[in-house]
């Protein structure tokens, strides 16, 4: 049984660039939330999505977006990149209802120069 | 809004000794889940333990035990026969129905041969 992925690994980029960073949930799973780690901090909430739909949002900017397919898999789009985006992002899978239980991706190591 | 306060930024123990973490929240919900997650170098976010706030009973996995206080709002992990292993940053983490976790700033264990 795969737990979360997460690709890309690693990716560098310019300020004012937009990224796309994508996410696949555990098998049963239908729910994907999306953490950004700073460096020696603990995650932060972005947003969560359910059926196809965000369901919740943290205190980011619109500048962050997403997206969920019919397969449950998620994209998160970072537009017009800042230096403070620089940051390990999370994907976390739930089971419908169990949203407190989470399974964590690897992460996707984002940095921006 | 739910708080997550870890107060021991690094940490070291001696293999095969014992070592507690330290955790303490704000809430005023009664009924929530509280856990530890460990996330070594290799990024990996993996849960240790969970705890549900409605079970006087504290959690236990194998050489991981939590110490929940649940009046005082402290949720603290003991680490038993401590192994090179467990090197890893340690974080303390808030949920409850289908709202995103809450997470501490974390502890950065080091498991000393």
């Amino acid at each position: 049984d795969a737990g979360v992925t997460q690709s890309p690994t690693h990716l560098i980029k310019t300020r004012g660039q937009q990224v796309t960073l994508r996410c696949s949930p555990k098998s049963g799973h239908d729910t994907v939330s999306w953490y950004q780690q700073a460096l020696g901090q603990g995650p932060q909430f972005i947003f969560q999505y359910y059926e196809e739909e965000e369901r919740q949002r943290g205190n980011f900017p619109d500048r962050f977006s997403g997206h969920q397919f019919p397969n449950y898999s998620s994209e998160l789009n970072v537009n017009a990149l800042l230096l403070g985006d620089s940051a390990l992002y999370l994907c976390a899978s739930s089971p419908a209802g169990v949203t407190y239980e989470q399974y964590f991706g690897p992460g996707t190591r984002l940095t921006v120069t | 809004a739910q708080t997550v306060t870890q107060s021991q930024p690094e940490m070291s123990v001696q293999e095969a000794e014992t070592v507690t973490l330290s955790c303490t929240y704000d809430t005023s919900e009664n009924n929530y889940y509280l856990f530890w997650y460990k996330q070594p170098p290799s990024r990996q976010m993996i849960l240790v333990i969970r705890q549900e706030a409605y079970k006087q009973q504290n959690a236990t996995e194998n050489r991981f035990s939590v110490n929940f206080q649940k009046a005082a709002k402290s949720f603290s992990l003991k680490i038993s026969d401590s192994q090179l292993g467990d090197t890893a940053m340690y974080f303390c983490a808030f949920g409850r129905g289908n709202t995103p976790l809450v997470f501490g700033k974390g502890t950065r264990l080091s498991v000393i041969a």
